[in-house]
């Protein structure tokens, strides 16, 4: 069967550091992968997707980015925080192809706080 | 762009009771429809998908409707338990494009 890991599970971080949140599939192949960010008292707001290895759509231009180096691993980096970048994040994968009748699976999410 | 409306926000309903959650899009052109639930602190659990050729889905105590047409759906939650007291999140999937999530309606069951 197929699981999704996220990590870390919470983070605090200075304004002005790195971020690095990673996530991996585990029990597919060629996943199409996302990250969301849900900030307090408002709806998921998606970040960034990849249909494939080094394809990567941003949605909202912002101080984040993110990299696809293998299949099922999706990372999502900073170079210099920003408070208004608390959230929490969660990563999710679906099958590949339009056709198919799966919905989303999503990891159990990073509580970041920028401090 | 496909916009995903929750009514009500919130909700607070008495142990046993049927509840009705809704779920509405501007967009009818969709390939499905997903109810999510989210525990505080949590990561989403998915609880029913419906396919766009479909007008209803059914798990346990949970039934979930599709109305393309008019851009709605509903979750309809039978004997409501404490256990069920959650943010219930309903999102649509148009074409191509990733997930549209509504801002959920967070449900409170008092035993």
């Amino acid at each position: 069967s197929q699981t999704i890991h996220q990590w870390p599970a919470t983070l605090v971080q200075p304004v002005g550091s790195p971020l690095s949140l990673e996530c991996t599939v585990e029990g597919t192949s060629n996943p199409n992968l996302y990250w969301y960010r849900q900030a307090a008292g408002r709806g998921l707001q998606l970040l960034f997707y990849s249909v494939g290895i080094g394809q990567i759509s941003s949605e909202v231009p912002q101080n984040l980015s993110a990299s696809r180096p293998q299949d099922r691993q999706f990372i999502l980096s900073s170079k210099k925080l920003l408070l208004s970048d608390s959230g929490f994040y969660l990563c999710a994968w679906s099958p590949t192809g339009q056709m198919l009748p799966y919905g989303y699976t999503f990891g159990s999410g990073t509580r970041l706080t920028v401090v | 762009k496909q916009e995903v409306t929750q009514i009500p926000a919130a909700l607070s309903v008495p142990e046993g009771e049927n509840l009705v959650l809704n779920c509405s899009f501007t967009d009818s052109a969709i390939y499905n429809l997903q109810w999510f639930r989210q525990d505080p602190g949590k990561g989403l659990t998915s609880l029913l998908l419906i396919q766009s050729s479909q007008r209803e889905q059914t798990s346990g105590r949970l039934n979930a409707s599709l109305d393309k047409s008019s851009g709605r759906s509903t979750l309809y939650i039978a004997a409501s338990q404490p256990g069920d007291s959650a943010t219930y999140l309903c999102a649509v999937r148009t074409g191509n494009t990733p997930l549209v999530f509504g801002k959920g309606t967070r449900l409170s069951v008092i035993a």
